[in-house]
Formats: structure tokens, sequence, C-alpha cells
């Protein structure tokens, strides 16, 4: 079956620090990749996504992932975070063929950013 | 921007109680899902809806569970006969095209069963 694989459960950074939250997931077809985020009290909000082309994809707020197909990986990476940058944080996977584009998502990553 | 809304955005029911969550999609949306949160756990898919019909269903939907488009904006998910396993934070989705756009998803109705 399709998973998603967050190998980062909890990750404490100070404000500055460079961030990176590993994905991985297991499904060989096509697939398009997307990175959510979940500030505390709120709902789902789309950080970026990854349907074809360049494979390092920019989202909102200074975020970017690389889609690396070899590795099976779409790595989210930020150079500096901020404060601002505290919550959950998901990746999410659908297939490219499937019918109903349900999204299959990643345990969830929390970040704490110390100020 | 337009935005996918929910309500209640909190409802407490006993067990055994049916209870109906209720979404409004963003207007030019086709295809609608209902996903859940169990606190400390991943979000999991349970229905997709498309063309007035259930298209895809994960095995924790159940006979319990059913999905209405009863005026043409609101989309609905019921629980017939709520359990304690039934908490959890239920996420209402749309999107426009499965193939090229991305699922907006609504603040969530927090159900707690007692």
């Amino acid at each position: 079956a399709q998973s998603v694989s967050q190998h980062n459960h909890h990750v404490i950074l100070s404000e500055a620090a460079s961030l990176e939250l590993g994905c991985n997931y297991s499904y060989g077809g096509t697939v398009n990749l997307f990175w959510y985020v979940q500030y505390p009290g709120q709902h789902l909000q789309l950080l970026l996504k990854y349907f074809s082309g360049d494979p390092l994809v920019k989202g909102i707020k200074g975020f970017e992932a690389e889609f690396i197909k070899s590795k099976f990986s779409f790595n989210l990476r930020k150079p500096s975070v901020q404060w601002s940058d505290t919550a959950e944080y998901f990746c999410a996977v659908n297939r490219g063929s499937s019918n109903t584009g349900k999204l299959i998502f990643g345990q969830g990553t929390t970040l704490q950013v110390k100020p | 921007e337009p935005e996918v809304t929910q309500t209640p955005s909190h409802q407490v029911t006993q067990m055994g109680q049916e209870v109906i969550l209720r979404c409004v999609p963003i207007s030019n949306h086709l295809y609608f899902y209902w996903y859940r949160q169990i606190l400390g756990q991943k979000v999991e898919f349970l229905v997709s809806f498309y063309n007035n019909e259930i298209s895809e269903k994960s095995e924790i939907f159940d006979d319990q569970f059913s999905v209405e488009r009863p005026d043409g904006s609101n989309f609905t998910l019921k629980i017939r006969s709520t359990k304690l396993e039934d908490s959890a934070m239920y996420f209402c989705a749309s999107f426009e095209d499965r193939l090229i756009s991305t699922q907006y998803f609504g603040p969530g109705t927090r159900l707690t069963v007692l």
C-alpha cells in the first residue's frame, strides 16, 4: 500500500537556524507531492507542491522542497527559520493516475522554533 | 481568497448519538473529501465524492458513515451512531481538478464523543 514517512517527529531549532524535514514515499508510479503546514489552532495550508517539471519547487514563506525521484523523497527546506514557523508540517502524496486524488499523509513533524 | 468552511468548529456528543458535520466547499470545485485526524496521529483519508457519488472510501468509512451533498453547496458527513474512537478532528477538503490542482482544507470540526 502507498505510504508516506516523515523521519523527524519533533524538531526544535533556534531562530535563524536552517531547516530540513525529511519525507519519503512508497509508490513507484507518477506522484504529486505536497507539503502542508498547520499552525496552532488553524487549518491545513498548502506550503508548496510538485506535479512535474523542475524538481526544486519554491513555496510560500521562504520554503522550498526538492523532489528526488531515485530516492522517493521530497524534503522540505528553509535556510533560516523564524519563531512564526512553529507549526506542524505534513508531507502528502497522491497518485498522478488516481481517479479520486485522495491524499496520503505522513505522520507530521512538529517544529518548535525558539526565539 | 475563497476558502472551505466547516461547521460546527467543535461538537460534543454522547456515544451512540448521530452527528452531522457540515462543510461548504469552494464553489467551482468538483471533488470533495473528508479526512480525519485522531489526536497525535496522522491525517487519514475517509472518503472522496465526485459527481454526486462516492468515488473512493477507506476501510475506516464503514456503514456508520455517510456523505451527502444535499443542495449543491453543502457537503455533509454523518456518523449514525458515534463511538468513543470517532473522537477526532474532521477536515473537509475540495479541489477543482484532481490532476492539476490543489486540495484546499477547511478549518476542521473537533468531534468529542463522551
